[in-house]
């Protein structure tokens, strides 16, 4: 009854290193997300993906690049980090495209840029 | 573009009192809209959706909302709150021309706090 899995739960980086934050969902859902969370801004989109093979800017995608491996995952990669990336990080996905289900999130990736 | 406003940043309420948290949104055609709600250190779960029907939804662990065009609201109510209600709610508005929720716009959140 996993969901939406993501990995690391934490990570501390030094600036300019490079990461990539993996997710991985089991409920055969077509349409993936990533989203970062900062105090006082709620949820910003960073990149979706509507189907595997497809992959779009959301509203926050600078420093940032996604890869939709397949189906189940969905990866964030940060190539060059900045001490304004520290956030945390979440992943969701959804069902069908047009579907009228919602978005599932995991448990979220606390990232810390020093 | 869509967005979403949550007017109360912090809440606090007394165990057993009703709740209503407040969010107006903005969009040209009908929405769809959802609350969410995030315990510390998770990830945030479903409480309900609107798409359509009924203007008064009803969700998980109690908790409604009604649609009201007019006012371009969405608030979430609750009749009595339990101690395991404090967490941080989200209200989110989804669009797009061919997506039923592809792209959500979150508000900012409201943090509850319950006092005994």
């Amino acid at each position: 009854n996993a969901g939406v899995t993501q990995t690391p739960k934490f990570q501390v980086l030094k600036t300019g290193q490079s990461m990539t934050l993996q997710c991985a969902q089991d409920m055969n859902h077509n349409s993936m997300y990533w989203y970062r969370q900062d105090p006082g801004m709620g949820l910003r989109l960073i990149y979706y993906s509507a189907s595997e093979g497809t992959t779009d800017k959301g509203e926050v995608p600078n420093g940032y690049n996604v890869s939709r491996l397949n189906k189940r995952e969905f990866s964030l990669r940060l190539e060059s980090a900045a001490p304004s990336q520290t956030s945390v990080y979440f992943c969701a996905s959804s069902a069908q495209i047009g579907s009228n289900q919602p978005q599932h999130f995991g448990d979220g990736t606390r990232l810390s840029i020093l | 573009a869509q967005s979403v406003t949550q007017p109360d940043i912090h809440i606090t309420v007394s165990e057993g009192a009703s709740l209503e948290l407040r969010c107006n949104y903005s969009y040209g055609a009908t929405p769809y809209l959802f609350w969410y709600v995030q315990s510390p250190g998770q990830g945030l779960q479903l409480l309900l959706k609107y798409f359509s029907g009924d203007t008064l939804v009803q969700g998980i662990k109690g908790f409604e909302a009604e649609f009201k065009r007019s006012q371009s609201s969405f608030n979430l109510r609750k009749p009595s709150v339990h101690w395991s209600d404090a967490a941080e709610y989200f209200c989110a508005v989804g669009a797009g021309s061919n997506f039923g929720n592809e792209k959500l716009t979150f508000g900012t959140g409201t943090r509850l706090t319950i006092i005994p």
